[in-house]
């Protein structure tokens, strides 16, 4: 099956500065890759998302970039603001057959004010 | 639309019991899975359901049940609880393989 790692596993950074998380996937059929972010007690909620035909996508402050030959894909945020205080979980979907998306072990990011 | 609900919130078991953990869903979605939270392991996989009728273990499968009798429903039932149950489960659903999980609320098992 598909093994996803996350690093960090911690990030602080100051309120305005940008944040970035790294995932390596093991098998290079992966094809969907998305990034889900938890509030503390709450139920984690997708924020963006990306295929394996693209190389990068954007949504307001948040991108997505992927790099297939690597197998790494990442998350960035810029102009962190308090509100982007979450664990934040990658995830990576191996096609055929068996619905299985394999998640990462999460990064708790901290936005100091 | 209500999205995913769960039942309940919170539970205490004692070692040896079982009981059944509710969730269902009104967006006609096909794809349901079940995932337990614990900290420093992300989200793993328990069982997961194509469609009505069927259903498939995902990476952690043991000492749990499930069924998929309707679209809407997929409870999942823990047989005989352990301490290593102690976790947060959450549901989810999707409307195919490969797009947005909609996850319910989450049930906060203890098992003691």
């Amino acid at each position: 099956g598909e093994n996803v790692e996350q690093h960090p596993s911690t990030l602080s950074v100051q309120e305005g500065d940008s944040a970035v998380i790294k995932c390596t996937y093991s098998d290079s059929a992966s094809n969907y890759f998305p990034w889900y972010k938890q509030e503390l007690g709450k139920r984690p909620q997708l924020i963006i998302d990306i295929r394996s035909n693209v190389g990068e996508k954007k949504d307001q402050r948040i991108a997505v970039t992927l790099n297939k030959t690597a197998k790494h894909f990442s998350l960035h945020i810029t102009e962190t603001q308090p509100e982007d205080s979450a664990v934040y979980f990658c995830a990576a979907f191996l096609p055929g057959g068996d619905y299985k998306l394999s998640f990462g072990a999460g990064t708790t990011v901290t936005v100091r004010a | 639309n209500a999205g995913v609900t769960q039942t309940p919130k919170f539970q205490v078991l004692k070692t040896g019991q079982s009981m059944t953990l509710q969730c269902a869903q009104d967006m006609n979605h096909e794809y349901m899975s079940w995932y337990r939270q614990d900290p420093g392991m992300g989200l793993r996989l328990i069982h997961y359901s194509v469609g009505a009728g069927i259903t498939d273990q995902g990476e952690v499968p043991n000492g749990y049940n499930v069924s998929r009798s309707t679209t809407e429903d997929f409870p999942l039932r823990l047989l005989s609880a352990a301490p290593s149950q102690t976790s947060v489960y959450f549901c989810a659903s999707s409307p195919g393989t490969d797009y947005e999980q909609y996850f319910g609320p989450g049930t906060r098992l203890t098992v003691t």
